[in-house]
């Protein structure tokens, strides 16, 4: 199973601060799927990426694929108080999903 | 027209009681999952199920029974419960190589 690392574990911010955040592994992903988990919630799907060097844009959130494909980064703009939840990334290989350990995310007014 | 329902969402009981999670999906998806999130919000998939064929069995005491009765339903049953099992337990369904659709999960606590 690859190990995946995610940085920071936890982020605290205002309301209209940029932020980012990191996935990391020492192994090449075949893609990648970054979620988001509300609380009370299961994890929500927000993006894959798959090919080296891929950006995707959802609204205010930018995802980067690295181009050996080994880390990602995901980057909020503007944080806003409902992007508050916990950002997991994942990796998908054949029927299992396996995810990292997450970065917290707190948006405070 | 929830696509992954789970029930209960809550779960107190004793330690060395028997008790049981159901899921059901309506997408249509052969492949459906139990993942446990512990304390420190970690995801970690358990079991995994493809046509109600068992496929992933993770590192899980044998305390823990998954039972598929049909391709829409993943049920877990758990045997005389420990402290350490307390947890958010997450049911999820998809296609190979494709997106998780997941439950809301069933938040388990042992006394």
């Amino acid at each position: 199973t690859q190990l995946l690392e995610q940085s920071p574990q936890f982020l605290s911010i205002q309301e209209g601060e940029n932020l980012t955040v990191y996935c990391n592994s020492s192994s090449v992903f075949s893609s990648l799927q970054w979620y988001r988990q509300e609380p009370g919630e299961g994890p929500v799907l927000l993006v894959t990426v798959v090919t080296g060097g891929e950006v995707k844009k959802l609204k205010r959130l930018t995802f980067q694929f690295g181009d050996a494909r080994k880390d990602s980064s995901l980057h909020i703009t503007a944080a806003q108080p409902g992007d508050t939840g916990l950002y997991l990334c994942a990796q998908k290989s054949g029927y299992a999903l396996n995810f990292g350990k997450g970065t917290s995310l707190l948006v405070t007014p | 027209d929830t696509a992954v329902s789970q029930t209960p969402k809550y779960l107190v009981t004793q330690m060395g009681n028997d008790k049981s999670i159901k899921c059901e999906q309506n997408l249509g998806h052969d492949t459906m999952y139990w993942y446990k999130q512990d304390s420190k919000k970690f995801l970690k998939i358990m079991f995994s199920y493809n046509n109600k064929e068992l496929i992933i069995n993770e590192t899980v005491p044998n305390r823990f029974s998954p039972k598929s009765p049909d391709k829409a339903h993943l049920n877990l049953h758990i045997n005389s419960l420990e402290l350490g099992d307390s947890a958010v337990y997450f049911c999820a369904s998809g296609r190979v190589e494709q997106k998780l659709f997941f439950g809301s999960g069933t938040q388990l606590s042992v006394l």
